[in-house]
């Protein structure tokens, strides 16, 4: 069966800081891959989604950037972590083109 | 950027009772999913309704679907107080899905 590996749970990182949320999905080939972030008691804001490896769209233009470097891996990140970069990121995949969509548990993230 | 709108934001219902969410879109969809979400944790799938359905059951969730309204709702039949959670519509259309902002759903024991 397919599984789906996100960490860290929690996060806090000050201003300015790098990031690094990695994402790994097991049991499946040439899955989509997606990060979201989610704002507290909101829905869900696509920011990227990966279709195979070094296959990277941006929904949403910011200083976030994502990374495919193996089929099922997915690597979202900051070279200067702002405060409204808080919030609960989630990784996702699903079959490539076919719905619907399996998520990871998350990452709280919290800028000091 | 969001496409569907749940209704209401929060629902607060006695165990047993049964809980109506309603999800209304905008645009013309390919199908329509329904997701739950336990506090801090990730989205779990409960079931896709394509655009030529018009209901669909799985145990004690059933899903309408009224492309000519562009809306849906999801029933949870006798509902127990692990069935809070958030739950949330996604559009898909041309492979891209759309989430709305959720209903808060909050069951009493």
């Amino acid at each position: 069966s397919q599984t789906i590996h996100q960490w860290p749970a929690t996060l806090v990182q000050p201003v300015g800081s790098p990031l690094s949320l990695e994402c790994t999905v097991e049991g499946t080939s040439n899955p989509n891959l997606y990060w979201y972030r989610q704002a507290a008691g909101r829905g869900l804001q696509l920011l990227f989604y990966s279709v195979g490896i070094g296959q990277i769209s941006s929904e949403v233009p910011q200083n976030l950037s994502a990374s495919r470097p193996q089929d099922r891996q997915f690597i979202l990140s900051s070279k200067k972590l702002l405060l409204s970069d808080s919030g609960f990121y989630l990784c996702a995949w699903s079959q490539a083109g076919a719905q619907p969509q399996h998520f990871g548990d998350g990452t709280r993230l919290s800028i000091l | 950027s969001q496409q569907g709108e749940e209704d209401p934001q929060a629902l607060s219902i006695q165990e047993g009772e049964n809980a109506t969410m309603n999800c209304s879109y905008k645009t013309s969809i390919n199908n329509l999913q329904w997701y739950r979400q336990n506090s801090g944790r990730g989205l779990v799938h409960l079931i896709l309704i394509r655009s030529n359905e018009r209901e669909k059951h799985s145990g004690r969730l059933r899903v309408t679907l009224d492309t000519s309204k562009k809306s849906s709702s999801l029933l949870i039949t006798a509902s127990r107080a692990a069935d809070t959670a958030s739950y949330f519509c996604a559009t898909e259309s041309n492979n891209d899905m759309r989430f709305g902002a959720g209903t808060r759903l909050t069951v009493k024991p």
